[in-house]
């Protein structure tokens, strides 16, 4: 089974620094997909960022980069130039590739922004 | 384009009641999903519609729960003999096929059970 880890309960970061969220997941498969996911306290799950396990390069969407390591299976989410909006809950998650692909998700972790 | 919508937004309920709670996809899309999100917790899988039916149920915590969507749009999540346990929020998503696609969540519904 696949599971999905985040370690770190809770971050801060000062407005306009860059913080890493951390995220690590255990697979037997090589084809899947990895996400990040932001949950404001509206409760909407929004994406922040997609990965597919077979492209090498990282992804990258505006201020928000991942540290994909395939081999060392870990998964962190890099927010540059953070934002007061940037404050919510972030999951990691993970699923298959083809049909059927349920999403797996870590714990999530708090961040806050501090102005 | 109007996104997923869930309803009703919050569900205050008694041990024992039974309880429906809708989702709306995003339209023309195939697959939908139903999520459980306990307090403190990412969500867990429950089920997964492929059009009308149920491709896998196999998050389903017990045979209390049951959902359908008649009619490869719409779906319903039917808790009977709510128990004070149930209490979460859940989250609805659509994609627009299932395979290697982006879920899109609805704002989910909190139930609480009394």
């Amino acid at each position: 089974a696949q599971t999905v880890t985040q370690s770190q309960p809770e971050m801060s970061v000062q407005e306009a620094e860059t913080v890493t969220l951390s995220c690590t997941y255990d697979t037997s498969e090589s084809d899947y997909y990895l996400f990040w996911y932001k949950q404001p306290p509206s409760r909407q799950m929004i994406l922040v960022i997609r990965q597919e396990a077979y492209k090498q390069q990282n992804a990258t969407e505006n201020r928000f980069s991942v540290n994909f390591q395939k081999a060392a299976k870990s998964f962190s989410l890099k927010i540059s130039d953070s934002q007061l909006g940037d404050a919510a809950m972030y999951f990691c998650a993970y699923r298959l590739t083809g049909a059927n692909s349920k999403l797996t998700f870590g714990k999530g972790i708090t961040l806050s922004v501090r102005p | 384009g109007a996104g997923v919508s869930q309803t009703p937004s919050n569900k205050v309920t008694e041990k024992g009641k039974y309880v429906e709670l809708r989702c709306d996809p995003i339209s023309g899309h195939t697959a939908l999903y139903w999520y459980r999100q306990s307090l403190g917790q990412g969500p867990e899988f429950l089920i997964y519609f492929q059009g009308t039916g149920a491709a896998d149920d196999s998050g389903l915590p017990n045979d209390r729960f049951f959902a359908v969507r008649p009619e490869g749009s719409v779906s319903t999540l039917k808790i009977q003999r709510t128990e004070r346990g149930d209490s979460a929020v859940y989250l609805c998503a659509s994609s627009p096929t299932g395979e290697s696609d982006t879920q899109y969540f609805g704002p989910g519904t909190r139930l609480t059970v009394l």
